[in-house]
């Protein structure tokens, strides 16, 4: 079956760096377009980064743009997302989701991994 | 940026009652708008897309309708598994969520 399992969440000082990964199973990861949605303690959903299937087209929420990096690795089957320059307001359980096609709806979600960044 | 707005924040009912959630989109999307269904504790889960399409395996009392900047999630007989927090996307232009709206036990 699907599987998006998160990974790298921890507690981060501010202005520190954390990498999340996202390991997929169960579905040919190199036609899905991949996306970080994340939520913060007790809020609504924010979408983060966008990547292409093929890793050529990426976007970001202006919110983290110039501080987080996505990347795939298609062999591997896997998904990143490097942060730097965290915040407190990066604090969030980050969540990694597929779509079947290029700027669609999520129907693939992992069960997050929470960053928590605070001193 | 395009904003979306659900009404209402909090929903009290009745197991057996029909739940009407509305959500406003702050330009026209057309029919590019999700529902997802979230439980404590839990990712999201995928009911609608395309403002009216069913996702396979979600029960036929979910439906949804619109299309512009006025949008629908209606359940038709409330079940206690439905209590829960819906969220309503916009994949017109990038992806932004309602705010959500939790339908809580009367």
């Amino acid at each position: 079956q699907v599987q998006l399992v998160e990974s790298g969440g921890d507690l981060v000082r501010p202005g520190g760096s954390l990498r999340l990964s996202c390991a997929a199973s169960g579905f040919n990861f190199s036609d899905y377009y991949m996306s970080w949605i994340r939520q913060a303690p007790g809020k609504g959903l924010e979408w983060v980064s966008y990547i292409s299937s093929s890793g050529s087209t990426i976007y970001y929420a202006d919110s983290v743009k110039g501080r987080f990096t996505i990347s795939r690795d298609n062999a591997k089957n896997s998904l990143y997302l490097q942060m730097n320059s965290l915040r407190a307001e990066d604090t969030a359980v980050y969540y990694c989701v597929g779509a079947v096609a290029a700027l669609y709806y999520f129907d693939y979600w992992g069960q997050g991994t929470l960053v928590t960044v605070s001193s | 940026d395009i904003q979306m707005t659900q009404s209402p924040s909090t929903l009290s009912a009745s197991v057996g009652d029909r739940v009407t959630i509305t959500c406003r989109a702050s330009q026209s999307i057309s029919s590019w708008l999700a529902w997802y269904q979230q439980k404590p504790g839990k990712a999201p889960k995928l009911l609608i897309y395309k403002a009216s399409s069913l996702e396979s395996g979600v029960p036929s009392r979910f439906s949804g309708s619109g299309s512009g900047t006025e949008f629908t999630l209606s359940i038709s007989s409330l079940q206690p598994d439905d209590f829960a927090t819906y969220y309503c996307q916009q994949y017109n232009r990038y992806w932004t969520f309602g705010q959500g709206t939790k339908v809580e036990i009367k």
